[in-house]
């Protein structure tokens, strides 16, 4: 199956600071890929889409200045977490969404878990 | 009212065992669904869709019923491998590219 990398896997950090994820489809192109949030025992909140070449699509109540997403390439979509603070601490996962045999399906990737102490 | 609502569980049930867990979304105009297995701090990975005439893999058996909005997930001769929580998901309809996801629900296989 498909194959999306998150990089890093884990980062604590200090309050104030921003955080960069990278998102990575590595055998195929993903024209679309989206950023999810998971508060502990919550279900995986969409926080937006990003599409090659264009601004991303925020979901309502995400702070697109404070949430930067670039998706510069057809592999590569990227989220920094400006200025972060304690209440950002969460599991950061993204999906590549990838069309095989006419269906969408979307593939995740490992997730990063963020700590800001 | 949620996009996807499930039963949280838990559900604890003895090796051996056939479990169902069902999942009702509320977007009428939804066309995608799936079931997706998350393991504890780990990403969600896709199990199966589903299918309108419902399907199966393996063990696990898929129903949609349209008319109810209704989705169930039924897994026969549970192993303890299949401890995890399983997601329910549903698209944005309307040719959305979005995915609702339920809270899921939580299954612990027995010895």
């Amino acid at each position: 199956g498909a194959v999306v990398s998150q990089h890093p896997s884990r980062v604590i950090c200090k309050s104030g600071t921003s955080v960069k994820i990278e998102c990575r489809s590595l055998d195929f192109q993903a024209t679309t890929m989206f950023w999810y949030r998971q508060f502990p025992k919550k279900s995986l909140m969409l926080m937006a889409t990003s599409n090659e070449g264009s601004k991303a699509t925020y979901e309502q109540g995400v702070e697109k200045d404070k949430f930067l997403i670039n998706h510069a390439s057809l592999t590569l979509s990227t989220l920094t977490v400006t200025s972060a603070h304690p209440e950002d601490s969460s599991f950061y996962i993204c999906s590549a969404r990838a069309e095989t045999g006419g269906t969408d399906t979307q593939y995740f990737g490992p997730g990063t878990r963020l700590t800001v102490l | 009212r949620k996009e996807v609502e499930q039963d949280p569980g838990p559900f604890n049930v003895p090796e051996g065992a056939t479990v169902a867990f069902n999942c009702t979304y509320s977007n009428s105009a939804s066309q995608s669904f799936f079931w997706y297995r998350q393991d504890c701090r780990k990403e969600p990975k896709l199990l199966m869709s589903v299918y309108s005439s419902g399907n199966e893999d393996g063990r696990f058996t898929a129903q949609l019923n349209r008319a109810s909005q209704y989705i169930s997930l039924l897994i026969r001769d549970s192993k303890l491998s299949d401890s995890a929580t399983y997601l329910c998901v549903v698209n944005g309809g309307g040719g959305a590219n979005n995915l609702f996801f339920g809270t899921g629900t939580r299954l612990t296989v027995i010895p």
